[in-house]
């Protein structure tokens, strides 16, 4: 079965700073892989996604993400971060059974904060 | 374009009673998935329907339960709720066959159970 790491539950960055988020998958062939962006009380935006081709993939507000398949990686990153990124961040894969790919397996997020 | 919305947004039950729950697909999707999210935990899928059927379902009890209508609404119906059915539950839409498997969330409706 397909899973989803996500390392780091919070994470601190000052205005301004870099970011990278990190998730793990573990998925045998070439996975489905996604990240979302969840504000409180929200629910979950599509940041950006990745099915084949290049590995870095841009996304919306800024984000771009790299697939590495030797080390099994989905990291998001963004040059430099605003007050409003602060969230929860979700990697996800998608999940295959015998039909097909179906759902979406999460990872259990990791939460943003956005120091001035 | 419409989004994908949900109904009721807020809803509190008591142990054992019944609970459906509603999603309006975004316009063109026909695939409706429903997801189960603890607090401070990511969400869990429960199941998907296409074709008014189910398409798959993940580590869930039959008394979750689920149907989609002709115009790629759903419901999501649980029974015997328990408390630890206290959640929020989040419906999702896509376009099956685009190749993308791109899916698209709703707000979310936060069930307690008490």
């Amino acid at each position: 079965a397909q899973s989803v790491t996500q390392p780091d539950i919070h994470i601190t960055v000052s205005e301004g700073a870099s970011l990278e988020l990190r998730c793990n998958y573990s998925y045998g062939a070439t996975p489905y892989l996604f990240w979302y962006v969840q504000s409180p009380g929200q629910g979950l935006q599509l940041l950006l996604k990745y099915f084949s081709g290049d590995t870095l993939v841009q996304g919306i507000k800024g984000f771009e993400a790299e697939f590495k398949r030797s080390q099994s990686s989905f990291n998001l990153r963004k040059p430099s971060v605003h007050w409003s990124d602060a969230a929860e961040y979700f990697c996800a894969v998608a999940r295959y059974s015998g039909g097909g790919a179906d759902g979406l397996t999460f990872g259990k997020g990791t939460h943003l904060i956005i120091q001035p | 374009e419409t989004g994908v919305t949900q109904s009721p947004t807020h809803l509190i039950k008591t142990r054992g009673q019944q609970v459906t729950l509603r999603c309006s697909s975004q316009s063109g999707h026909n695939t409706v998935s429903w997801y189960q999210q603890a607090l401070g935990q990511g969400p869990q899928f429960i199941f998907q329907y296409y074709r008014e059927e189910e398409n798959g379902r993940g580590n869930f009890p039959p008394r979750f339960s689920g149907l989609q209508f002709p115009n790629y609404s759903s419901e999501l119906n649980v029974n015997a709720l328990e408390l630890d059915d206290s959640a929020l539950y989040l419906c999702a839409s896509s376009l099956a066959g685009q190749g993308s498997y791109e899916q698209y969330f709703g707000p979310g409706t936060r069930l307690t159970v008490t």
